[in-house]
Order: C-alpha cells, then structure tokens, then sequence
C-alpha cells in the first residue's frame, strides 16, 4: 500500500541542526511532490515547503528561507528536511506528505497547492537546552 | 502572512449538519481554487477530506462538502456521527510569500 515512513524522534541542541527522512513506497515517487508539515505542541498546521521528487525544484515559505532545506533520493525513494540553527520554537511534530496529482488538465502534475492525500507518521523534533 | 481564521470550535448533535468557515483575503481564498480541508484526530495524521473547493478524495464520505463565497471558505459536515469529533483545518495557495496558509483549526465536538 502507498504509506510515507519517516525516521525516528530527534533531541537536539538551540543552534544545532537536524534531518529527518521520509520514505515511500507503493507508487512511483517521481511523480509526486513531498510537502513538510510541523505542528508545535497543541497548535495548529504550518507548510515548511515543498520538493518535486522529479527535478528537485523546491518552494520554501520566505519565513524558512535559509535555515530549510529540501532534497529527495529517488533511488531510495527518500525525502529528506534540514532544518538549521535550532531554535526552541522549532519543537514540534514534523510530517512529510505527498502531494496529491492533478490530471485534470490532460496531463498530470503533483503540487503542494493540490492537496497533501498520504501523510507520515510524523517525527517528534525537541530543541532544548 | 497570517493564518486564515476558522472559529476554534463548532459543536453538533448526532444527525445535524454543522459548517465550518475559513476566512482569508483576495490573495489566497477568495483568489484561488485551491482551497483544501484536512480532518485530525488527536495523535494522528491529517487526513485529505476536499480539495480544490469541493472535491472529496474517493474514501471520503459524501456527508463533507466545500464551498466558497468571496474569500470565505466553507465545510459543511452533514448527519454527524461520532467519528467526525476531530479537529479541521482549511489551507489555501497563497499569492504572498507564505506560498501556502493553513487556518487556526476548528474543534469539532459531537455532543
């Protein structure tokens, strides 16, 4: 079946960075984009960016810029998120998702605007002292 | 860019219909079609419920349904059940350079 599975809880230090993986399986994980999704304790939903597992190309929100970075692996079907200077802030559960293919236009094409229709379980990231 | 707003909580009996908003600007909702609904439960995943508007993913019960007003956004859950008790978020593309907003999240109570 299609299912994201993404590496296991992180503790880290402010300052320090931190990289959680994402693997797919059961569809082609070129075709699809993989958007990040974090979720600070008992709050709501926030878009870290999105990778196109076909090119590489990447969409970071401008509050991210520069401290996120996106790559995939295709030939393990693997998304990967850095995340940079750790902040306390950053404490959060972090989910990959893959972007749901559009096709209605006569070809097919995967965005983060179209919809997130399979998520992982999620990766607890700490940041403390 | 700020979150669009939703009220944190709507509440329903068994059987009735209840509607969740989502408020944003000419620069996301009321600018796009891209408008989508996510259902979470607690310790779990967001779920894919409509996208674009008013499509439901194939899974998705016809109970859920999306509409759009000016830059307002709208899930309307009818006959409640049990399991809809859950949180639910709008998100929407965004022209700014947030690229793409999610709402506050509604707290869904069955009562």
């Amino acid at each position: 079946q299609v299912q994201l599975v993404q590496s296991g809880a992180e503790v880290k230090k402010p300052g320090a960075s931190v990289k959680v993986s994402c693997k797919a399986s059961g569809y082609t994980f070129r075709n699809y984009g993989i958007s990040w999704v974090r979720q600070a304790p008992g709050q709501g939903l926030e878009w870290m960016g999105w990778i196109n597992a076909y090119n590489g190309n990447t969409n970071y929100p401008q509050k991210l810029r520069g401290r996120v970075t996106m790559t995939t692996d295709t030939s393990t079907s693997t998304a990967y998120m850095e995340v940079r200077s750790l902040r306390s802030d950053d404490t959060a559960l972090y989910y990959c998702a893959r972007d749901r293919e559009d096709c209605s236009g006569g070809n097919c094409y995967s965005a983060y605007y179209y919809g997130m229709d399979v998520w992982g379980q999620g990766t607890t990231v700490t940041v403390s002292s | 860019q700020s979150a669009l707003t939703q009220p944190a909580s709507v509440s329903g009996s068994p059987g009735q219909s209840i509607t969740i908003s989502c408020t944003g600007a000419t620069s996301d909702v009321g600018g796009y079609k891209y408008v989508t609904w996510y259902q979470q439960h607690p310790g779990k995943a967001p779920k894919l419920m409509i996208y674009d508007v008013s499509n439901r993913p194939s899974g998705v019960p016809d109970r859920f349904s999306g509409s759009k007003s000016g830059n307002t956004a709208s899930l309307t859950i009818s006959g409640l059940q049990a399991e809809d008790e859950a949180h639910y978020y709008c998100s929407s593309y965004t022209s700014s350079t947030a690229l793409y907003v999610f709402g506050t999240g509604t707290k869904v109570t069955v009562l």
